[in-house]
């Protein structure tokens, strides 16, 4: 039973660019949420998708937007990257109902570098 | 973005000895949960606290739910090499419709020499 999977692993991108990061929840869970990790941070709630809907967003400016997929997998997409939005970035699924019993599952993440 | 915090921020212990590291908040929370993350990896659920002053084990680790709901306690017994990595502790907030998400802590570095 494969778990969340992330892609890709490690990503370099230089200021002003776009970027997607790609999460495929684990199976049978419905629910995706991103967070972003800086170096020596914990994890950071950018925003969760639910029924192809962004629920609720974390602090994070309207560059940062995402998307999910009728199979449940998912997309978050960097505009005008800065610097500072060099991070780890986590995907992690949840069925929905279940979360309080069973918390998130997370990827293994998405190292970005913007150079 | 907000934080929990937590301590000690670092620690050395060797083989064989307990640890314990704690995580405290200005706010209340109904869950509180323990993850730990190995390097390059994602942050692994350890244990979920669901009720105040719950005290839950897994194994070696044992963990406390804050009589006041703002802290909770996590002690590892006998520690091994393999108990090296960062403990997150993290608060659930709920987002409506049975879904959440969570304010983690700021982590706690451990390392075990054998």
């Amino acid at each position: 039973d494969a778990g969340v999977t992330q892609s890709p692993t490690h990503l370099i991108k230089t200021r002003g660019q776009q970027v997607t990061l790609r999460c495929s929840p684990k199976s049978g869970h419905d629910t995706v949420s991103w967070y972003q990790q800086a170096l020596g941070q914990g994890p950071q709630f950018i925003f969760q998708y639910y029924e192809e809907e962004e629920r609720q967003r974390g602090n994070f400016p309207d560059r940062f937007s995402g998307h999910q997929f009728p199979n449940y997998s998912s997309e978050l997409n960097v505009n005008a990257l800065l610097l500072g939005d060099s991070a780890l970035y986590l995907c992690a699924s949840s069925l929905q109902g279940f979360h309080s019993n069973y918390g998130y599952t997370f990827g293994s993440g998405t190292r970005l570098t913007v150079v | 973005g907000q934080q929990l915090n937590q301590s000690p921020q670092s620690m050395f212990i060797q083989e064989g000895e307990d640890v314990s590291m704690n995580c405290t908040s200005s706010s209340i929370f109904n869950t509180w949960l323990w993850y730990k993350q190995d390097p390059g990896e994602g942050p692994v659920l350890l244990i979920a606290l669901y009720k105040a002053g719950e005290l839950t084990s897994n194994g070696r680790l044992t963990a406390q739910f804050g009589i006041t709901r703002k802290d909770s306690f996590l002690n590892i017994s006998a520690s091994i090499p393999s108990d090296v990595g960062i403990y997150f502790c993290a608060g659930q907030l709920p987002l409506g419709s049975g879904t959440y998400k969570y304010i983690f802590g700021t982590g706690t570095r451990l390392k075990v020499l054998a």
